[in-house]
């Protein structure tokens, strides 16, 4: 069964303090690593999917990154717009394209 | 990226009625339509997979009966929450995708109170 963990739960930086979050995974064969954003009251946004270990990608002040057993999105000089939650999910090379999430990391950037 | 579009965004209803949710690619063809169930501070749970005209395949524990879930063009698949009752209560949310593509585009979200 695949399993996604993120940490930490909840995270709070000032502006402008980078930092990254963690996106532990469990998967048998891996089709691709994808990384959304939601907002309060609203659908996942789509970021990033990442397909093998080393890949990297960034937009903006975000940059993912992926490794065999972790993938990481890391946060540079945020700002508070950037508060959201942070969904990590997989897809298995055998699914039928489904998606299996981990439960999110809450980010709070504060002025 | 490809437009998702949820309606309606809130409903409120009464328990033991019924509810349909709207879930439309605005821009593309979507071949495959997923349904997502998710509680507060939880992760997304699939619910159910559907493909344009075929019939949904549904998560272990996700009652086929309570949860219908329609494909029939393209553009537009619904999911009918049948005798509401309170613990139906959550924030459902379509995706939808297109053959041989990987990523999946998500609608807004529906909050669904059963009272």
């Amino acid at each position: 069964e695949d399993q996604v963990t993120q940490s930490p739960e909840a995270l709070r930086l000032q502006e402008g303090e980078s930092s990254s979050l963690n996106c532990s995974y469990t998967v048998s064969g891996l089709r691709g690593l994808f990384w959304y954003r939601q907002d309060p009251g609203k659908g996942p946004e789509f970021l990033f999917t990442l397909y093998s270990a080393g890949e990297e990608k960034e937009k903006e002040r975000l940059k993912a990154t992926l490794t065999k057993k972790e993938s990481f999105l890391h946060i540079t000089a945020p700002k508070p717009e950037d508060s959201a939650t942070y969904l990590c999910a997989v897809q298995e090379q055998s699914g039928y394209s489904t998606l299996t999430f981990g439960k999110g990391t809450m980010l709070l950037v504060s002025p | 990226g490809a437009v998702v579009s949820q309606h309606p965004s809130r409903v409120i209803c009464k328990s033991g009625t019924s509810v349909k949710i709207e879930c439309r690619s605005l821009d593309f063809q979507a071949t495959t339509m997923f349904w997502y169930r998710q509680f507060p501070k939880q992760s997304l749970m699939l619910m159910a997979t559907s493909n344009e005209g075929s019939k949904a395949t549904y998560e272990q524990g996700v009652e086929k009966d309570k949860f219908l879930i329609n494909h029939a063009s393209l553009t537009l698949s619904t999911l009918t929450v049948t005798s509401a009752h309170p613990e139906d209560s959550s924030f459902y949310i379509c995706s939808a995708s297109w053959t041989g593509y990987t990523e999946a585009f998500f609608g807004q979200g529906t909050r669904l109170t059963v009272v």
